[in-house]
This record gives C-alpha cells, structure tokens and sequence, in this order.
C-alpha cells in the first residue's frame, strides 16, 4: 500500500499565523489526494480533493499545491476553528491510505 | 442535505462478529457513482479504510482485513452494513460510514460509532 508521511506531526501556531503542512507519499499519485480536519470526537471533514481543489463550504484561507510524491496544505491566516489535527489522503491506488495526521495547536 | 448515522454493539466479545449498520439519507446509492465505505480510527491513530460498495453492487475490501470482511446494501432501507469476523481488541475503535461520489474521496462522513473489544 501507498505509504504518506506528514510533517511535522504537530505544530503550535497562533491566530493569525500562516501554516503549512506537507504530505510526502511513497510513490506518484498525480494529483489524486485529499486534505481532511478533524476535531476531537468529531468525523473528519473533507477540505480538499485533487490537491487544491475546495470542498465546497471550506473558507478560502485553505489551499493545497503538488503533484506526484509532494504536497502541502497551507492555512493563510489561523483562524480559532482551525485548530484540529489535519490527514491527507490519497486515492489514487486501492486501498485509499492516510497520512498520520499532523496535529495543530494554539501556541 | 447528506447525512449518515452508524448503528451497532459499543462492546463485542473477542472473536464473536461486529455488525455494522449505515443508515444514510440525502442521496442514493442506486444513483451513479454513489458509493459508500466504512472506516474504523483507533484511539490516537489515523483512519484506516476497511471497505466500500458502490450504486453497481461492486464490493471492496481491505487488502489486510479482506478475508474478515463482509460489505452489503439495502437499497429499500437506505442502508449498508458491515460484517467483521474474529474480533479481536485491536479491532478496538470508532468505525466510520462515509460517502464517496468521487471514487476514494469522502465528501460526507457518519458521526461514528466506538466499538470496543473485550470480554
């Protein structure tokens, strides 16, 4: 199975910080991943699919960028709601398989 | 508005079976392309993919949990429901139901279940 590796695996950060969060995979994907937030108790929530694209509702302070084996999701502005811990995805390869999340906190 | 509510046992004897049951609405799963897996998360860890069934009645498993799984639909209840053999307390978690409209994308998740593995 296709392995991801997500750095760092948390990260303290204030409101208003810029983030980013990278996701290396084992092996080309294209552009077939997806960036998931999840809280604690809570499902995940689907942010981002094919790398950058936004699910519909997700404030435009997310955006993704890559291909192939690199990718990273940035939060431009932290807003308090933000702070969860983040899983990319990829689904390019059955079985689909996440990163190991990368957790984010208030500093 | 899509959503999807998991039902089942909170507590299951080591190797007895866990049956899940996915009951959705907002969507159907005789529509194209419709497809809806399951995912477990155990404590602290990342979400694992267990199975998913699609509108054609095409069924996929977890390469690692294939031979343990068992994934149905009933499409008159709007159901799906996920059978796993010989629990064992690494089975311990919470196991998700999502949709997928884009092949391993899951747009809209269930709230989920715990399952916990004792005796």
């Amino acid at each position: 199975a296709i392995q991801l590796t997500q750095s760092p695996s948390s990260l303290s950060a204030s409101v208003g910080d810029r983030v980013t969060i990278s996701c290396r995979v084992s092996q080309g994907i294209s552009i077939a991943l997806a960036w998931y937030l999840q809280k604690p108790g809570k499902a995940p929530k689907l942010l981002m699919y094919d790398a950058s694209i936004l699910e519909s509702g997700v404030p435009s302070r997310f955006s993704g960028s890559g291909s192939g084996t690199q990718f990273t999701l940035t939060i431009s502005s932290l807003q308090p709601e933000d702070f969860a811990t983040y899983y990319c995805q990829q689904f390019d390869s059955y079985p689909p398989t996440f990163g190991q999340g990368t957790r984010l906190e208030i500093k | 508005q899509v959503t999807l509510k998991e039902s089942g046992p909170a507590l299951v004897k080591p190797a007895q079976a866990l049956t899940l049951t996915c009951t959705f609405s907002g969507f159907s799963l005789s529509t194209n392309l419709m497809r809806v897996s399951w995912i477990r998360q155990s404590p602290g860890s990342a979400p694992e993919w267990l199975a998913r069934i699609d509108w054609d009645g095409d069924k996929f498993y977890s390469p690692s949990l294939k031979s343990r799984l068992t994934v149905s639909k009933d499409p008159s209840k709007d159901q799906v429901v996920l059978t796993m053999t010989n629990m064992d307390s690494a089975d311990t978690g919470t196991y998700f139901c999502a949709r997928g409209s884009n092949n391993y994308v899951f747009d809209s998740w269930g709230q989920g279940t715990l399952v916990s593995v004792s005796s």
